[in-house]
């Protein structure tokens, strides 16, 4: 079953913050974060592993919280190389071989 | 940096007719995926491959899909019989570890068109 996420699309301004959401109704091993600008291949944030975890990397960190199910991905400053479509993938507890279930995705617009 | 390198970028095939998409994984890599994202929609997960063999499939990889690594370096997806609703960008993936805990290396994609 897919994650949910939201919102769909966020249109800021340079330096403004955003914060995507990413929910799934089944228990989480690990939550994958990548960006994917028009027309090319969707390139790699973070992976999160464990409940409560928090990563940055950058002016973009994430958290997990793995008894809600879900995971949060934070953009501070926005930057204009921010923009572009933000997918969550997920992978159900039980580890096995078990391919990436992607969301929608988050458009991100950073407007000057 | 090393990366994963997909050829053609762009396949047109007429409905009926067999194509083979190519890529080459990282070569350190030892996980390999097929995934697939029509226009404007979701990336969706096709296939998982490890130690020369199918690891897990999705119900979209049907019995029109095969996948192969036919030498040590290529790693291949064939699509036979190409219907209208296999038009769609196939990215090919590699991981040093399974993807659960390791990131996924995306290839620039194959845009597959089907007429």
């Amino acid at each position: 079953q897919q994650p949910v996420q939201s919102p769909q699309a966020v249109i800021l301004r340079e330096g403004e913050d955003a914060v995507i959401n990413c929910s799934s109704s089944k228990a989480l091993y690990s939550v994958h974060w990548y960006r994917q600008k028009h027309g090319e291949a969707p390139v790699f944030l973070m992976i999160l592993l464990k409940g409560g975890e928090q990563k940055g990397h950058d002016k973009i960190s994430a958290s997990f919280n793995e008894k809600k199910q879900q995971s949060s991905l934070y953009l501070t400053a926005s930057q204009l190389s921010y923009s572009g479509t933000y997918f969550c993938g997920t992978e159900n507890s039980g580890g096995g071989a078990d391919g990436l279930t992607f969301g929608k995705g988050t458009h991100l617009i950073i407007q000057p | 940096e090393p990366e994963v390198t997909q050829t053609p970028s762009h396949q047109v095939t007429q409905m009926g007719q067999e194509v083979i998409l190519r890529c080459v994984p990282i070569s350190n890599h030892l996980y390999f995926y097929w995934y697939r994202q029509i226009l404007g929609q979701k990336v969706e997960f096709l296939v998982s491959f490890y130690n020369n063999e199918i690891s897990e499939k999705s119900e979209i990889f049907d019995d029109q899909f095969s996948v192969e690594r036919p030498d040590g370096s290529n790693f291949t997806l064939k699509i036979r019989s190409t219907k209208l609703e296999d038009s769609a960008m196939y990215f090919c993936a590699s991981s040093e570890r399974r993807q659960g805990n390791s990131p996924l290396h995306f290839g620039n994609g194959t845009r597959l068109t089907v007429t």
